[in-house]
């Protein structure tokens, strides 16, 4: 069974940077994934913050940037703001039979 | 703008069929593929289905297979989840979500609909 593992909770302190990271139980997250990051605040639905590993959706600041990060996709906030504070997703494309696999979220906190 | 309107959430009996719809505006609707996705009360997201931009190919989440199906009518510039021999489990908010051409495989989910509410209870 695949398994996409993102971080359950992370901390960074207003103004701060934080890179949030989205894995494979088994193998390496390459751009063959087209990692997408999504933020996500309670009763709202998921806005769309990076696709295709690093491009930034229109009208996203340019302090989120994505990567990847040794064998992960990753999330950089840069200058984290109080309401960066969300639950953020990343979801991996992963081929014939599986297709899309949403990690289960990291919720962010600022203080 | 891109806009996605979702529609067909309520209250159904286990067992029983629900069919989603999900108006999509500001775009040309025939040049993107499009999905579902939901999300179960307090969980994450779950991908569900997708489409092509012509509507010849599909795709199934496991959950799924054999019971839900995805279509597109491109007169009506709207999505469709046949949603058949529900379960307690598929109680969730579902989302339609637009990619990022015609081709499904491989694109992000990247315009998303506010959702609408099935719950699937007795």
């Amino acid at each position: 069974q695949t398994v996409v593992t993102q971080e359950p909770s992370f901390s960074v302190s207003p103004g701060g940077t934080v890179t949030l990271t989205c894995g494979l139980s088994s193998g390496s997250v390459s751009t063959s994934h087209y990692p997408t990051w999504y933020q996500q605040t309670p009763g709202q639905a998921p806005r769309t913050l990076i696709y295709s590993t690093n491009t930034r959706s229109s009208g996203v600041p340019d302090r989120f940037s994505g990567s990847i990060l040794g064998n992960k996709a990753a999330l950089t906030i840069t200058g984290a703001q109080a309401d960066d504070e969300s639950d953020y997703y990343c979801v991996l494309y992963m081929g014939s039979g599986i297709y899309w696999v949403f990690g289960g979220g990291t919720k962010l906190t600022v203080l | 703008e891109v806009q996605l309107l979702e529609s067909g959430g309520g209250l159904v009996q286990p067992g029983g069929s629900l069919r989603l719809s999900c108006a999509a505006s500001g775009f040309t609707f025939s040049s993107y593929a499009m999905s579902w996705v939901r999300q179960a009360p307090g969980k994450g997201l779950e991908w569900v289905s997708a489409i092509s931009g012509t509507g010849g190919t599909t795709y199934n989440a496991d959950s799924v297979k054999g019971r839900f199906t995805i279509s597109r009518d491109e007169s009506k510039n709207t999505l469709y989840l046949q949603m058949n021999s529900l379960r307690a489990e598929d109680t969730a908010i579902y989302y339609c979500a637009r990619g990022l051409g015609r081709a499904a495989a491989g694109t992000g989910w990247v315009s998303w609909g506010q959702g609408t509410l099935v719950t699937v209870s007795s």
